[in-house]
């Protein structure tokens, strides 16, 4: 089956604006997590979504950086008023969310940069 | 506060030899303990996980074990070959809710023809 995709592949910005960023989990997965990887560094938890909730938003650096799901699919994380450091690959996650199935499954990823 | 540590950040073996990635978790309700290969420009893919009701698991050339009481667990590939060249990471589930996965750090694995 299709497995978790995100989109753009690639976004380069300027400094200053903002930018959306989309996440489509695996079909039927109730969880759905972001995480950022700066260049050879490891990931960086942001923001788990159950359905359409965000229980813990504990890892979302700054208030400049938001996150949405809707229809308890798709998600976009919102980055305003981006900065130079904002530049990493932002990876989404899906789980089944379910006690006990805990595997999380990623997507390719979307690739910032900005200017 | 929840912390994965993972040693070495880089391991370079010759093929045919085994490698060995260790991790040490905080959290000693942790219950499930996955690994991940990234390879260069990639996304992660979950290669193996273990869960602490056993002590090891193995899936052809990759195996894993866990020490709850040490709160440690390994990755070992054996017959390394090229194609097994990328990042690994491994993880722990933070018994405080919301399914949240601990990540180390990573570690680069070469193997040399």
């Amino acid at each position: 089956g299709a497995g978790v995709s995100q989109s753009p592949s690639n976004k380069v910005t300027e400094k200053g604006k903002d930018v959306e960023l989309r996440c489509d989990p695996i079909s039927g997965h109730t969880a759905l997590y972001w995480y950022r990887q700066s260049l050879g560094q490891g990931l960086e938890f942001l923001i788990y979504f159950q359905g359409n909730s965000a229980p813990d938003k504990s890892g979302l650096p700054s208030d400049r950086f938001s996150a949405e799901r809707t229809g308890g699919s798709v998600s976009t994380l919102t980055i305003q008023r981006t900065q130079q450091e904002d530049s990493a690959v932002y990876l989404c996650a899906s789980s089944p969310g379910f006690s006990k199935h805990y595997e999380q499954y990623f997507g390719p990823g979307t690739r910032l940069t900005v200017t | 506060g929840e912390n994965v540590e993972q040693h070495p950040s880089t391991l370079s073996v010759q093929e045919g030899d085994s490698a060995v990635i260790k991790c040490t978790y905080s959290d000693s309700a942790s219950n499930y303990f996955p690994w991940y290969k990234q390879e260069l420009g990639k996304r992660p893919q979950l290669i193996i996980d273990i869960r602490s009701n056993v002590g090891e698991k193995k899936d052809q050339r990759i195996a894993v074990t866990l020490n709850k009481t040490a709160k440690h667990f390994s990755l070992h590939i054996t017959e390394t070959q090229p194609e097994d060249s990328a990042v690994y990471f491994c993880a722990a589930i933070f018994s405080g809710g919301y399914n949240k996965l601990i990540f180390g750090a990573g570690t680069r694995l070469a193997v040399h023809p």
